[in-house]
Formats: C-alpha cells, structure tokens, sequence
C-alpha cells in the first residue's frame, strides 16, 4: 500500500524549532518529488516547501523561506522538515505529499501532524 | 505568484443534481509547448488528508467516479459533479503546478448537501 506517515509535531514556544519527518513506504521513494502542504486552523492549503527526486534541488514558500530547510534520505525512504524561528502563523497541520516529478499533480497525501507554537 | 481564485467560496446542492465550482488563475497555466494546462483539483474531507481527483485540468485520477469531471483551459477551469452524492460533500480545492514553487492553491470551496 502506497503510503506516507508524518511524525514530529507537537507544541513549541516562538521563536523554537521543530524536525517533521514523513516515512514513506509502498513505492520507490527516491524516484519521486515529494513535498510539505499545510493547512491553517479554519484555512485553505499552502504550499511549503518541495525536494525533487533528483540531487539538490529544493524550493521554499516565501513565507517560510529561510526559516525552514526540508530534506530527504533516499537510503531510509524518509523526507524532514527542519523548521526554524517559529512563528504563531507557522500553527497548522502540516501534510507530506507525493508527485511524479516536478510541475505534476500531489497524487499521494500523508494523514498530517499538527505543529502548535504558542507560548 | 499566480493567485488563483474560485467561486463560490460555498455551495449547496441537492442530491442527484449538479454541483459546478470554477476557478481562475491570474495568468495562463498552460504550457503551449505540450498543450498542457498544469492545473488539478483536490477534494478534502474534515479528518482525512486531501485527495487528488483532477489533473492536467481534465484527467481523472484512478478510481476518481466518472460523475467527477474537469474542463477549462489557460485561465479559467471548471469542476462539475454531475449527479452529487452524499459523500460529496466536502472542501475542493484548484491547484496551478505551472511555475516554479509556490504551487498554489485556490482559497477552497465548500460543498454542502441541501
């Protein structure tokens, strides 16, 4: 079963940090773009950041650009998201997506983990 | 950024009847160069991760029911439920997947059952 499970939310103070990891299982991991969406309490979905299946080449929302770093480890079949210099807009549920390649459709979603930075 | 825009932000439908949400990116999202409009739409249940049900504006994902369908071109798209069902109610999003990230989303419309 194609498959994506998130870990590692949970609640942080502003101005702290947080690692997401996404394990992937059922497909070749290093053979697809895989990314983060997220999703604001009450909001619609933003795009966060994207990794592509091939070597170094990341992109970033402005929103969360410099602050966050995503990354993947092929050999583990697991995508992260460092994030940084949390902000109280940075609250949401934060999904781990799948696509072909770039500039394709998300086809395969992860349940999400939910980030909360409050103090 | 290309914005993209849908109307209306909610609806609600009768079962059986037709449930039509548009959307409207600020510039082109086709790709003249493999007449590809690079644009999907998604379906969101409350609790359950977004699921794919259109993509390159007008193909449907695997397992997606025929009364799901997508049309448009360039700027403007459209999604129709051709006869709703109760399980189709929902949030649906668009998506541009045209240029270089952010791949953004429309702002959601929300499906009701009358």
């Amino acid at each position: 079963e194609l498959q994506l499970v998130e870990s590692g939310g949970g609640l942080v103070q502003p101005g702290g940090s947080l690692r997401l990891s996404c394990a992937a299982s059922g497909f070749t991991f290093s053979s697809y773009t895989l990314h983060w969406v997220r999703q604001v309490p009450g909001k619609g979905l933003e795009f966060v950041s994207g990794i592509s299946r091939t070597v170094g080449r990341t992109y970033y929302a402005d929103t969360v650009k410099d602050r966050f770093t995503i990354s993947r480890d092929n050999s583990q079949s697991t995508l992260y998201l460092q994030m940084g210099s949390l902000r109280a807009e940075d609250t949401a549920v934060y999904y781990c997506v799948r696509s072909d390649r770039d500039f394709y459709a998300f086809d395969i979603w992860g349940r999400g983990t939910t980030v909360t930075v409050s103090s | 950024d290309i914005v993209m825009t849908q109307s209306p932000d909610s609806l609600a439908v009768s079962l059986g009847e037709r449930a039509t949400i548009n959307c409207k990116s600020s510039q082109s999202v086709l790709y003249t160069s493999n007449n590809k409009n690079y644009l999907a739409w998604y379906q969101h249940k409350s609790g359950q991760p977004p699921k794919l049900l259109i993509y390159w504006a007008s193909t449907r994902e695997s397992g997606v029911p025929d009364r799901f369908s997508g049309s448009g071109s360039g700027t403007d798209f459209t999604l129709t439920i051709s006869s709703l069902q109760a399980e189709d109610a929902a949030v649906y999003y668009c998506q541009q997947y045209y240029t270089t990230p952010p791949y953004t989303f429309g702002q959601g419309t929300k499906l009701e059952i009358k």
